[in-house]
């Protein structure tokens, strides 16, 4: 059965450093891309970050850019959001959810998602 | 970036109810479409992807439709775990975008 288990979130004041891991089980882990999707409090979900399962490909959403980095280690199963230069904004639930390729050349969703972690920027 | 727009943004229905969402796209996404259902403190599961294909385990009572810029999720027979909210998402650009939502709510 496929897991995944975000951890590493907490209260950060503004400008400030954290970092989100999730650990995944139950599926080969190399054979998959890897996401960071988070909802903020009263909104949407909003796609934040992708990571292909052998590191060639990474992309980001416009609004963390040049402030987060995803990266991964197949060997332990897991996946990371650097998050630096942390905002108000930034407030959310962070989900990791694998993502899966279909047969059409853009076809690609989200088919497992952990339960989140919770990321407050507050001073 | 591809835009998308649901609408509803929220919807009031009866248990036994039928509803239909719609989502449409700023631009041509082909059928490179998916739907989530999320409730309140879990994770968000998927429903349908390529527009049409319904994911293993989800009731049939689901169905998609649409291509193009112009996408709808159809739910039959509503059932008091259906009450959730619903999203849809693009994978036609790498920058992955969902739609801003639709609560379905009972009335």
């Amino acid at each position: 059965e496929v897991h995944l288990v975000e951890s590493g979130g907490g209260l950060v004041q503004p400008g400030g450093t954290l970092r989100l891991s999730c650990a995944a089980s139950g599926f080969s882990f190399s054979s998959y891309s890897m996401n960071w999707v988070r909802q903020a409090p009263g909104k949407g979900l909003e796609w934040v970050s992708y990571i292909s399962g052998g590191y060639s490909s990474i992309y980001y959403a416009d609004s963390v850019k040049g402030r987060f980095t995803i990266s991964r280690d197949n060997a332990k199963s897991s996946v990371y959001l650097q998050m630096n230069s942390l905002r108000a904004e930034d407030t959310a639930v962070y989900y990791c959810a694998r993502g899966k390729s279909g047969l059409g050349i853009s076809e690609y969703y989200f088919d497992y998602w952990g339960q989140g972690t919770l990321v407050t920027v507050s001073s | 970036d591809i835009q998308m727009t649901q609408s509803p943004s929220s919807l009031s229905a009866s248990v036994g109810d039928r509803v239909t969402i719609t989502c449409r796209a700023s631009q041509n996404i082909n059928n490179f479409l998916n739907w989530y259902q999320h409730k309140p403190g879990k994770a968000p599961k998927l429903l349908i992807s390529a527009a049409t294909t319904l994911q293993s385990g989800v009731p049939s009572k689901f169905s998609g439709s649409g291509s193009g810029t112009d996408f709808t999720l159809t739910i039959n027979s509503l059932q008091p775990e259906d009450f959730a909210t619903y999203y849809c998402q693009q994978s036609y650009s790498t920058l992955y975008t969902f739609g801003q939502g639709t609560k379905l709510e009972i009335k």
